[in-house]
């Protein structure tokens, strides 16, 4: 079974800021990755599928990029609704198609 | 549009048995390469993947909870139900279900909260 990694667990950015999330595979699972973004009370919402292929209506502020175990999401510049947890998920092994623990990405 | 509401009940006892309903609408599940997946999130955690069916009716389980869960599709109704068996109070957490054109989610419902407590 696949393991997920995040990190940090908690990224402390000031609105306008550049925040990088990581998310590394116990394996290869070649560019079949996700990152998804969840605010208190709601339910996930998809950001990027394919590592890097933004999803329906996500502002290309957020970007993906990596293949195989190490995976990058990147927030160009912090607007204050992208304060939220990130969770990145594997889909290329399964199953399960494993979750990582999420990154929360707080005001500093 | 796609939409998808989770449904079943609230509080269940430890041991009993857990049916979730997921109701959708905006796709159908007869199509090729659409699938279903159930995720839950107990409170303050993380996301946990628990099962997913295909357009071909192939099904897909957490290794960890296999024993204890079934998925079902009903394509005529739109709907897909989760069942998990001998439910125990660690099991408490809101259940989301999900639907999309590959193996992640594109579209999510509103996630129900299930407490097990006697």
């Amino acid at each position: 079974e696949i393991v997920m990694m995040q990190s940090p667990a908690t990224l402390s950015v000031s609105p306008g800021e550049r925040a990088t999330l990581s998310c590394r595979a116990s394996q290869s699972v070649s560019s079949n990755l996700a990152w998804y973004q969840q605010k208190p009370g709601q339910a996930p919402r998809l950001l990027i599928y394919g590592a890097s292929t933004r999803a329906t209506g996500i502002p290309a502020r957020f970007s993906g990029s990596g293949s195989g175990t190490e995976f990058t999401l990147t927030i160009s510049s912090l607007q204050s609704e992208d304060f939220a947890v990130y969770y990145c998920q594997q889909y290329n092994n399964w199953p399960p198609f494993t979750f990582g623990p999420g990154t929360k990405v707080d005001i500093k | 549009q796609v939409t998808l509401r989770e449904s079943g009940p609230a509080l269940v006892k430890p041991t009993q048995t857990l049916t979730l309903t997921c109701t959708f609408s905006g796709f159908s599940l007869s199509t090729s390469g659409m699938c279903v997946s159930w995720v839950r999130q107990p409170p303050g955690k993380a996301l946990e993947w628990l099962a997913l069916i295909d357009w071909d009716d192939d099904k897909y389980y957490s290794t960890s909870l296999k024993t204890r869960l079934t998925i079902s599709k009903d394509t005529s109704k739109n709907q897909v139900v989760l069942t998990m068996t001998n439910m125990d109070p660690v099991d408490t957490a809101t259940y989301y279900c999900g639907g999309g054109s590959s193996w992640y989610s594109d579209y999510w419902g509103q996630g129900t909260l299930v407490t097990v407590s006697s």
